[in-house]
Order: C-alpha cells, then structure tokens, then sequence
C-alpha cells in the first residue's frame, strides 16, 4: 500500500451523471495532484494544491471541478462528462509542492464514460 | 517550456538480459530526475532519482546514469526479471515534475 487511497476503483458514468472520485493520504503530506492517464497522454497533470489551496490548473475542462477540504482529501467533482474524459484518474501526494517533488500514486479510478 | 522525450517506447528482452531506456531534457538548469515504475492496476512508484551533482547512481539491480552535458539520462536494467515487465516513466522534476511517455517493458521468461 502506497499510502494513498482512491475510491472507487472503477466507475462507469452517463453524460448526465454526476460523481465525484475521492483520494486520501497517510503520509502527511502537504501537496496533493489530479493527474489524467490515457493512450494519448500517459501522465498528464490536472490540478495542484499545496496547503489546501489550488496552485495549478492546467486548462482543464470546468466538467471537472476539484475539492480539498485539508491536505489529507482531495476529490474530484465530475459532471456532464464526455466519452473522452474515459481514462485512469490518478491522485498523487508529496511532501511539499516543488522542487524536487517525490510523488506517491494512488491506484486510481478508471473511468468510463457512456 | 521543459520537455522530456524517452525511447523506446516499448522494449522486449530476454529473461537475464539487460534493458536499457533513454530520455533526453530540454533545459539545461534540470537538476533532478526521478523514475517511476508503474505495474498493471497501479499508479506509478518511484524506484530512484538521480540529482546533478552525480554521474550515476545504483541499488541493486538498477542504475541511473546522467550526461549533464548532452541532457541525456538512462535507465539501466540488469538480469531482469518476469517482475520487471512494467512500464517505466522517466520526469525532469526541478521545478515541477514534467514525464516522458513512458516505455513499456516485456520481460519474456
């Protein structure tokens, strides 16, 4: 166990479904990442919050909408998806945000849009 | 901005044999790099980094090796193993983490 936690691990979602996808971690970090995993992208970073509050959003798509209520939760809020939003949501965490950064995966939620 | 380019993007070798993956960086003020090995059904996990002020850097079965001056580094693979079949990410992580696209090994027994 990496020490992050995402639920589900699967989802499957209508275009006009709402859900959210949770990320816990144990390790007392102080930054936490949205990563999108797809043929096209491998590892593309979504968003970034460090201290509980977001540092970066890389032009992502306002169908998506990240929370961090504390620096051990993040979530990401979906709604009124696309079929191409299907693919691996990773979530990250690392000690600080920058320089240097270790990050440690969660095994993410494959996603599956109707 | 930063770029990382690795190849190959898939590798097959022998059981016993060694792999080789190789990335190249666009800015020459990188100073750190970090590996990620990523099995199937989960996220990526960092193996080991390498920092400039080295040239190379081992544990065990798998070293790291940096060329500042050609903004080349690889990862080095010895007697792989079944377990070894993953893919492989490389990252430029000075500022912020930027990874290559990653190389999927197979390793046949």
């Amino acid at each position: 166990e990496t020490g992050v936690t995402q639920t589900p691990r699967h989802l499957v979602m209508g275009m006009t479904n709402k859900k959210s996808l949770k990320c816990e971690q144990h390790l007392g970090h102080n930054a936490m990442y949205w990563y999108k995993q797809s043929a096209k992208k491998p590892l593309e970073l979504m968003f970034v919050y460090n201290f509980k509050e977001q540092t970066e959003n890389n032009s992502v798509p306002s169908r998506f909408s990240p929370e961090c209520p504390n620096s051990s939760h993040l979530f990401l809020h979906l709604h009124t998806l696309q079929p191409e939003d299907s693919a691996l949501y990773l979530c990250a965490s690392s000690q600080d945000q920058g320089a240097d950064e270790k990050l440690f995966f969660g095994s993410g939620t494959q996603l599956s849009v109707l | 901005g930063e770029n990382v380019e690795q190849h190959p993007s898939t590798l097959s070798v022998q059981e016993g044999d060694s792999a080789v993956i190789k990335c190249t960086y666009s800015d020459s003020a990188s100073n750190y790099f970090p590996w990620y090995k990523q099995e199937l059904g989960k996220g990526p996990q960092l193996i080991i980094d390498i920092r400039s002020n080295v040239g190379e850097k081992k544990d065990q079965r798998i070293a790291v090796t940096l060329n500042k001056t050609a903004k080349h580094f690889s990862l080095h693979i010895t007697e792989t193993q079944p377990e070894d079949s993953a893919v492989y990410f490389c990252a430029e992580g000075s500022f912020k983490t930027i990874f290559g696209a990653g190389t999927r090994l197979f390793v046949k027994a």
